[in-house]
């Protein structure tokens, strides 16, 4: 079946820009996770979600981040007034439950200018 | 808070080679252990899930073992090849709840003809 999918999958952004990143799990996957990659590093926790509703956001690094997953599904990770220093690999992953294995999708590559 | 640590951070063997990747995190109170690859630009496919009450996993060529009360994993690839390139790393979940990753940095791993 289909995997973790991410759009768009490179997102260029003047500084001070508002952007959204968009993550599809894998079909009937319960739990939804946002990790940050930066060159040269692990991912870095950001959020997770059970259903609709956030189970940790501690990783969010400031309130220009948030995270929205209306519907259980599809999750929307949103960051306001953009900055160099945010420029990473968003990944997301996604999980039947939370003691599951993470699939991880592809990313989407944000670039601040 | 968990420190996982992935030393060396890259390694080149010839083909054929059997190699031993290492990992080593800090807590001990673990709920379990996943090995990752990443290619190039690209997201994070899952090699391997151990449990913390599991010693190993096999699947293929590939053989992770975990000694949790050392904070010890390793990631043995067997008569290795080109396509095993990439980068290899490893990530913990910590007991209880919270179900996010810590990862460490990885290892990038060349393998020449």
């Amino acid at each position: 079946g289909a995997g973790v999918s991410q759009t768009p999958s490179n997102k260029v952004t003047e500084k001070g820009k508002y952007v959204e990143l968009r993550c599809d799990p894998i079909s009937g996957h319960t739990a939804l996770y946002w990790y940050r990659q930066s060159l040269g590093q692990g991912p870095e926790f950001l959020i997770y979600f059970q259903g609709t509703g956030a189970a940790d956001d501690s990783g969010l690094p400031n309130d220009r981040f948030f995270a929205v997953r209306p519907e259980g599904s599809v999750s929307t990770l949103k960051i306001q007034r953009t900055e160099r220093g945010d420029s990473a690999v968003y990944l997301c992953a996604s999980s039947m439950g939370l003691d599951n294995e993470q699939f991880f999708g592809p990313g989407t590559r944000l670039t601040v200018l | 808070k968990q420190e996982v640590t992935q030393i060396p951070a890259a390694l080149s063997v010839p083909e054929g080679e059997n190699l031993v990747l290492n990992c080593s995190f800090t807590d001990s109170a673990i709920y379990n252990l996943q090995w990752f690859r990443q290619d190039p630009g690209k997201g994070l496919t899952s090699l391997l899930l151990i449990q913390s009450s599991q010693r190993e996993q096999t699947s293929g060529r590939l053989n992770a073992s975990l000694d949790k009360s050392s904070g010890r994993s390793t990631l043995y690839i067997a008569a290795s090849q080109p396509g095993d390139s990439a980068t290899y790393l490893c990530a913990v979940r910590r007991s209880g709840a919270n179900s996010k990753l810590t990862f460490g940095k990885g290892i990038t791993l060349s393998v020449r003809p």
